[in-house]
């Protein structure tokens, strides 16, 4: 168990749709960073958060959003959901804002568009 | 932008023999780490190499950066089915200020 939770662990929902997944960092990690695996593919690196702050962006789309809240968690919206943005999503945090610190992953959310 | 290379994308083992994968940055990394993801899990941190030519080892894995630190080996001798699962490599550019993650490589060790 890595300390970092998402919720909910399984998401099924319909092309068009919006939805939010949810990241609970490791106690006392102040960066939150998100990246999606798509099947049989590597992770693919989002955003970063630190402290409530957005740091770092890679490839995310446009219809997807990010924020981290006072209280440390973070919330991944996504909407017009395509079939395409089925993926695994994964949620992971560090104790510092550069990333030369290891990173602890969540389960991750399996997002199913169809 | 900075890319990761990782080869090769799958290997396939007879349980005993070693394991080596290959990652390559198109840029001069400050450091280097590696994550492996059993099947249906998530990335668990291995180790971080941060000095040009550093070996680590973790029992039988042994990790190697490359002295122009643009490049990076993880090497398994004679793998257990325990070693299942995906390798990353994640090449860190403080100025960027991001990793990037390889595409990994995932073994599969036959019993």
């Amino acid at each position: 168990d890595s300390g970092v939770t998402q919720t909910p662990k399984h998401l099924i929902t319909a092309t068009g749709q919006r939805v939010t997944l949810r990241c609970s960092p490791r106690s006392g990690d102040l960066s939150v960073y998100w990246y999606q695996q798509s099947l049989d593919q590597g992770l693919q690196f989002l955003i970063q958060y630190y402290n409530g702050e957005e740091r770092a962006k890679g490839n995310i789309l446009e219809r997807f959003s990010a924020q981290q809240f006072p209280d440390l968690h973070s919330e991944l919206n996504l909407s017009s959901l395509e079939l395409g943005d089925s993926a695994l999503y994964f949620c992971a945090s560090s104790a510092r804002l550069a990333p030369t610190y290891e990173q602890y992953f969540g389960p991750g959310t399996r997002l199913t568009v169809t | 932008g900075q890319q990761v290379m990782q080869i090769p994308q799958y290997q396939h083992v007879q349980e005993g023999e070693d394991f080596t994968t290959y990652c390559n940055s198109s840029t001069t990394l400050s450091n280097i780490q590696w994550y492996k993801q059993r099947p249906g899990g998530h990335p668990v941190f291995l180790i971080q190499l941060v000095k040009s030519g550093e070996v680590k080892k973790q029992k039988r894995l042994t990790f190697q950066f490359g002295e122009a630190k643009k490049n990076s080996s993880l090497h398994i001798t004679a793998t257990q089915t325990t070693d299942v699962g995906t390798y990353f490599c994640a090449g860190l550019n403080t100025n960027a200020g991001k990793s990037t993650f390889g595409d990994g490589t995932t073994l599969t060790v036959k019993p």
